[in-house]
């Protein structure tokens, strides 16, 4: 299906284990960014990504890990999660840096 | 320190009235506004902007305002409806920024009541 997935759409895990959230979109859209939802805070951006091979950080990228060998994938790796890492996960897309985002579903993260 | 403020956790309107969102932010280098629509367990939707250049931008019911002396901007959305029930997201984008991203305001959620 054309849009941007997200997986797993729910992932429960233990402090300091690694866990990969997967993100696909099917728009060949340049832009990629991973944002997290957390209560009192809205949404922040922990990475993006310009095109395939060119990550920067957001405001909140400690912890993270970012890749983008293809165009069209970019997960989001937490190498050893925190509790503080429990959160909803958004990933975002966009053909151009100045357009409008287009959000996956999101993944709920737990980190017991 | 806040640059995209949303002072109201949430809001309740009767279906048919008209629903005001609205949104304060700090930084004057902000030049493009947006408000995105979330509902829940869904990713948050693009529902209308303003560029700084304008001072209202029209689609529909939505209809955004933009004052920039008082750095303020609001959405109303007239008249509500019960689907109109979500949480609204208003962002903005730095121009010409360095990292080229939306800061997101806390969100208000609205409720419609039939």
């Amino acid at each position: 299906d054309a849009g941007i997935t997200q997986s797993p759409r729910y992932k429960i895990t233990e402090t300091g284990r690694q866990v990969t959230l997967m993100c696909h979109q099917t728009w060949s859209h340049s832009y990629m960014f991973w944002y997290r939802q957390d209560l009192g805070h809205g949404l922040r951006l922990i990475y993006y990504s310009a095109a395939a091979d060119i990550t920067d950080k957001g405001e909140v990228p400690d912890g993270y890990v970012v890749s983008r060998s293809k165009t069209e994938n970019f997960p989001l790796t937490l190498e050893s999660a925190t509790r503080s890492q429990t959160s909803v996960y958004f990933c975002a897309s966009s053909s151009d840096l100045n357009e409008k985002l287009f959000f996956g579903s999101g993944t709920q993260l737990s980190v017991l | 320190d806040q640059q995209v403020k949303q002072n109201s956790p949430s809001l309740s309107v009767q279906e048919g009235r008209i629903s005001i969102l609205n949104c304060d932010y700090t930084n004057s280098m902000f030049d493009y506004f947006l408000w995105y629509k979330k509902y829940p367990a869904e990713g948050p939707t693009f529902l209308i902007s303003i560029s700084s250049i304008k001072d209202k931008n029209e689609d529909g019911r939505f209809t955004v305002f933009l004052n920039k002396s008082a750095k303020h901007l609001s959405l109303h959305i007239v008249p509500s409806q019960p689907g109109d029930s979500a949480v609204y997201f208003c962002a903005a984008r730095v121009n010409g920024g360095s990292q080229g991203n939306l800061i997101f305001g806390k969100g208000t959620k609205l409720s419609v009541k039939p």
